[in-house]
């Protein structure tokens, strides 16, 4: 068990609906990354937040944007859902990064599929 | 940005035997490589990573080695047993790039017992 986690674990959604995942960070991490995990893909990298401000962005569409709440949560939000959102949507959490990389923590996933 | 590529897509060993994934990278700037290892449905896992400033760190039956100048580094996995089969990623990050690791797409790793 990572300490990070992901709520919900399954998700199967219409195509053109809006879905919200959460995640909670380990305790004490700051900062909070999104992945997408596609078979043709690969693990991409959507955007990270640190102590509530979005600091990096990924390949992430229009159709989604994220926050990280005050206690430190963070929420996936994707819209208009396509078949090809169809994916396993992890969170990483990390200490802040400065000028030394630190290990992320991988939550357990949410596998979306949009029907 | 960064670009890495991972070979080979698929590895099939018997239990035993040493396993060698390679990857290289794009941007001489990346510094700090972790490898990951993902069994099927569940989260991957930092197994090992190496900083630009050694050529090779090892922790038990996993090694991993660097060459900066070439820019490439491998993930060594000596007597591999049927609890090693998974997908292992390897990533590359630098400071510039905010540490956000990009991924190699992957190795199936398959040990027979």
């Amino acid at each position: 068990d990572s300490g990070v986690t992901q709520t919900p674990k399954h998700l199967i959604t219409a195509t053109g609906q809006r879905v919200t995942l959460r995640c909670s960070p380990r305790s004490g991490d700051l900062s909070v990354y999104w992945y997408q995990q596609s078979l043709d893909q690969g693990l991409q990298f959507l955007i990270q937040y640190y102590n509530g401000e979005e600091r990096a962005k990924g390949n992430i569409l229009e159709r989604f944007s994220a926050q990280q709440f005050p206690d430190l949560h963070s929420e996936l939000n994707l819209s208009s859902l396509e078949l090809g959102d169809s994916a396993l949507y992890f969170c990483a959490s990390s200490v802040a990064p400065t000028v030394v990389a630190y290990e992320q923590y991988f939550g357990p996933g949410t596998r979306l599929t949009v029907t | 940005g960064e670009n890495v590529e991972q070979h080979p897509s698929t590895l099939s060993v018997q239990e035993g035997d040493s396993a060698v994934i390679k990857c290289t990278y794009s941007d001489s700037a990346s510094n700090y490589f972790p490898w990951y290892k993902q069994e099927l449905g569940k989260r991957p896992q930092l197994i090992i990573d190496i900083r630009s400033n050694v050529g090779e760190k090892k922790d038990q039956r996993i090694a991993v080695t660097l060459n900066k100048t070439a820019k490439h580094f491998s993930l060594h996995i000596t007597e591999t047993q049927p609890e090693d089969s998974a997908v292992y990623f390897c990533a590359a990050s630098s400071a510039g790039g905010s540490y956000i690791p990009t991924f190699g797409r992957g190795t199936s790793l398959i040990v027979h017992p």
